[in-house]
């Protein structure tokens, strides 16, 4: 079954904008990963956040893991058109990995 | 080129057959797994294995079997007994189970 909820389940932005995806989740996890999906390809791993950190940064991407509230919140800054895909949280405890159902970024240029 | 490859892309599947899915990595990952896609929806995992000759069911073994006789190669055999099989298949491999997966480009099955 899927354990993370992503928030909203479609978001629609101009190009310049800022897009932020939320994920809920329910138990214990080791660390929470996001990846991005474009239309009938498989997934690409964007970043990892383990379970003792709050903030990760890479380029125009940033990540908040907030364990006491279970969520973590994914932050793309100056959107482009080529960001537009589905993206998913993923969280894994002890071997486990969940993915949510994703949520479906629509950057209009 | 170091990676995970899929094979085939399309794949149709007529009714009471058993078609197999093929997935094979040169990253030296140990743990391999097998997931289900279906439209609008995330993923759900079919079965996985952390080292050779040893597999573990998912979510949604039923219909489905497995092997890892190698390292490198965990392919995925969708059987007759699967009532439902149109769906967007991928295959991950990790490192030891505990980090990044990193995905195959997919098999997409169809049933005639």
């Amino acid at each position: 079954s899927q354990q993370g909820e992503e928030d909203p389940q479609a978001l629609s932005i101009q190009e310049g904008e800022n897009a932020t995806m939320n994920c809920s989740y329910k138990t214990s996890i080791n660390n929470l990963q996001w990846y991005r999906q474009n239309s009938g390809r498989g997934l690409v791993h964007l970043i990892l956040i383990r379970s003792n950190e709050r903030e990760k940064h890479s380029g125009r991407l940033r990540v908040t893991l907030d364990t006491s509230k279970k969520s973590s919140s994914l932050l793309i800054t100056a959107s482009r058109a080529a960001d537009t895909a589905s993206y998913f949280c993923a969280t894994l405890w002890n071997n486990d990995m969940r993915f949510g159902a994703g949520t479906r970024l629509t950057v209009k240029p | 080129d170091g990676g995970i490859t899929q094979s085939p892309k399309y794949l149709f599947r007529k009714e009471g057959q058993n078609v197999t899915l093929s997935c094979e990595q040169n990253l030296n990952h140990d743990a391999m797994y097998w997931y289900r896609q279906d439209p609008g929806q995330g993923l759900r995992l079919i079965y996985y294995s952390q080292i050779v000759n040893d597999f573990q069911k998912g979510d949604i073994a039923e219909g489905y079997s497995v092997s890892r006789e190698k390292k490198e190669s965990f392919p995925l055999t969708v059987t007759s007994a699967q009532k439902n099989p149109t769906a967007f298949y991928l295959c991950a491999s990790s490192r030891d189970g505990q980090e990044t997966q990193y995905f195959g480009p997919g098999t997409r099955l169809l049933v005639l």
